[in-house]
């Protein structure tokens, strides 16, 4: 069963250093998503991307954050700066459609800890 | 203001019981989504239900539009059931996309 990648799963890396997080999205799916889970809390969505341009995001998504969809099949989530609160679980997610009908598929997750 | 609300937080039970975890909403949506998440983090989907009710295996979910409701429930519960349940609905932002909002989750541990 086809099924959405993430690497690496678990990410160290110091404060104030650029971190790109990578996606692979399963094959057919046109609708993409990026979500945060800190530790402890709940999931929240960052950011959705469609057609090649974010067609929503958050007000955690600041300009330190940006999506790219570099190649086609990958799907990347790079912070530039990273700080000590940017320490979390980054799940992407795909789907085929917008709407009801559609299911979100959920990569394993990438675990990024800031030092 | 929580737009999705779960509970109980915290379930514990003995093998082989009848969980029921509930999901209350706050705002009208097209369908509501059950989730999995394992003790490693990571997410599986359970259910994506728009109306009635969906069962597979042992597990059934149960939406109730008109009440803003859902309920997960686990018949013959199992040790490998322990996971955290997450319920999420998708709201429709200010330009007509759709984003998931997510309940905080409720933890369940089976006892053998």
């Amino acid at each position: 069963e086809p099924e959405v990648t993430q690497t690496p799963s678990h990410q160290v890396t110091q404060m104030g250093q650029e971190v790109i997080l990578r996606c692979v999205p399963i094959s057919n799916h046109l609708y993409f998503y990026w979500y945060r889970q800190i530790l402890g809390q709940k999931v929240e969505f960052l950011v959705s991307f469609y057609n090649n341009e974010i067609s929503e995001k958050s007000e955690i998504f600041d300009d330190q954050f940006s999506v790219e969809r570099p190649d086609g099949s990958n799907f990347t989530l790079k912070i530039r700066s990273t700080k000590l609160e940017d320490s979390a679980m980054y799940f992407c997610a795909s789907r085929t459609g917008a709407g009801a009908i559609y299911e979100q598929y959920f990569g394993p997750g990438t675990r990024l800890t800031v030092t | 203001k929580n737009e999705v609300e779960q509970s109980p937080q915290n379930l514990t039970a003995q093998e082989g019981e009848f969980i029921t975890i509930n999901c209350s909403y706050s705002v009208g949506i097209s369908a509501l989504h059950w989730l999995q998440q394992h003790p490693g983090g990571g997410i599986v989907s359970l259910f994506m239900l728009s109306s009635g009710k969906k069962k597979h295996g042992r597990l059934i979910a149960t939406i109730n539009i008109q009440e803003k409701h859902s309920s997960l429930h686990i018949t013959a519960s199992h040790p490998r059931d322990s996971a955290v349940y997450i319920c999420a609905v998708p709201i429709i932002s200010n330009f007509g996309n759709e984003k998931l909002t997510f309940g905080t989750g409720t933890r369940l541990t089976i006892i053998p």
